[in-house]
């Protein structure tokens, strides 16, 4: 079964610090997709970014980066210069691939609250 | 505009009465989800549809009933069996395909008095 864990339940930084959220995951396929949502106090999930197994490339947008490491099976989010705006919960989530029977499996989610 | 709709936004039952939640997206997806939140656990999957008339049941499913006669829409009924109600529901939309990411709409929180 498949399983997605932040061990970070709430994190705080002052503004324009630099901060980075974990995500560990376990699956037994060789082929899986990762995402990153972002939920404001609005409630709606935004999505961020998605990853499949077989790109480990990091990626960067923004003040945002991805650090995609299959040997520790982790999948972190970093922000640079974090902004009040950035304040959230962050969902990590992992998808199976399963030709349309696609189902994701949530974390628990980080709070992330940014101190102005 | 594009997106997923979801009514209403605060909703109060009293317990024993089933309740249904809207959702309706004009994404064209063919598929669309239904999630429960509640604190400090993440969202968990309730049913979920990849054609109209047909949907499966998720990881928590119990007390709960959904319908898909068209594909815009895919309501969410909270029966008298459910144990515990209240929650934030979230509905979500996608395109059926390996790895594609899913639309969530802006959520549905419910409390039972």
């Amino acid at each position: 079964a498949q399983k997605v864990t932040q061990a970070q339940t709430e994190i705080s930084v002052v503004e324009k610090e630099d901060v980075t959220l974990d995500c560990v995951y376990e699956t037994r396929d060789t082929t899986y997709y990762l995402f990153w949502y972002k939920q404001p106090p609005s409630g709606e999930l935004v999505f961020l970014i998605r990853r499949n197994s077989f790109d480990e490339q990091n990626e960067i947008s923004g003040r945002y980066s991805w650090n995609f490491q299959k040997s520790t099976s982790s999948f972190n989010f970093t922000i640079t210069a974090s902004q009040v705006v950035d304040s959230a919960v962050y969902f990590c989530a992992l998808s199976e691939s399963n030709f349309g029977n696609e189902k994701l499996t949530f974390g628990t989610g980080t709070r992330l609250t940014i101190i102005p | 505009d594009g997106g997923i709709t979801q009514s209403p936004k605060y909703l109060f039952r009293k317990e024993g009465q089933n309740v249904t939640l809207s959702c309706e997206q004009n994404l064209n997806h063919d598929a669309m989800y239904w999630y429960r939140q509640d604190p400090g656990q993440g969202l968990r999957l309730i049913y979920y549809s990849q054609i109209v008339n047909d949907f499966q049941k998720g990881d928590i499913a119990e007390g709960y009933s959904v319908s898909r006669e068209k594909k815009e829409s895919f309501p969410l009924t909270v029966t008298s069996a459910q144990k515990n109600p209240t929650a934030f529901y979230l509905c979500a939309s996608s395109i059926v395909a390996s790895g594609n990411e899913q639309f969530f709409g802006p959520g549905t929180r419910l409390t039972v008095l």
